[in-house]
């Protein structure tokens, strides 16, 4: 039973344009969200996180969304760059009920055309 | 800045050898996790530990054992390996995970195990 998905695979976006990346959690118990990048034969890196209790936060050219009576959040990018092309992996936690992990989404490969 | 430090980066076994996944952090994390990633599958929890002498299972615990005798290390285990486990495995950990939410995770760059 996959608790969070990314139904988009890939996604490919032309340089300067906005990338949304899409994740859907099914565990209404979830609280805390990241969002991390990973380029081939690296390990994963943080980009950027949202709690519950807000429904927005932004870093420079990354902004997440979190609808949670739709149990669905997003990542925006813009503008979007060249470096930017990777797999982008959404992680969902119950922070806190002492559980203590994250579980993550499939992942969705974005390419930015040049 | 080590930060979290996985050995060795590449393995090839046989059916049935065994052998054992190091995972080294120096930011006196807490906690720690070991996650594989598939094809098509992302990353999936295999065992992940709470603090010293702590071990839980993840999503994904089956023919892997784990320990975690010192604060900064975690082991994955694989007692007798099966092409089922070929995969890239990935170590992490965070600082904090409660009420006032949960720490990033920092991983390692990942071993790339192959079973013949």
């Amino acid at each position: 039973d996959q608790q969070v998905k990314q139904n988009s695979p890939s996604l490919s976006v032309q340089e300067g344009r906005i990338s949304i990346l899409n994740c859907d959690y099914t565990n209404s118990m979830f609280d805390y969200f990241l969002w991390y990048k990973k380029y081939p034969a690296e390990g994963p890196t943080f980009l950027i996180s949202i709690s519950s209790i807000k429904d927005k936060n932004e870093d420079g050219r990354f902004t997440v969304f979190l609808n949670k009576s739709a149990k669905h959040l997003s990542l925006h990018i813009v503008p979007s760059q060249p470096g930017d092309s990777a797999v982008y992996f959404c992680a969902a936690s119950d922070a806190t009920s002492g559980t203590y992990k994250y579980i993550f989404g499939t992942g969705t490969r974005l390419k930015v055309l040049a | 800045n080590a930060g979290v430090t996985q050995t060795p980066k590449f393995r090839v076994l046989k059916t049935g050898q065994s052998m054992t996944l190091l995972c080294a952090q120096d930011m006196n994390h807490e906690y720690m996790y070991w996650y594989r990633q598939d094809p098509g599958m992302g990353l999936r929890l295999i065992h992940y530990s709470v603090g010293e002498g702590t071990t839980a299972k993840g999503e994904v615990p089956d023919g892997y054992n784990v320990s975690r005798l010192k604060k900064q290390n975690f082991l994955l285990g694989l007692e007798s390996a099966a092409p089922s486990q070929t995969s890239v495995y990935f170590c992490a950990s965070s600082s904090r995970f409660g009420p006032a939410g949960a720490g990033e995770l920092f991983f390692g760059e990942g071993s790339r195990l192959t079973v013949l």
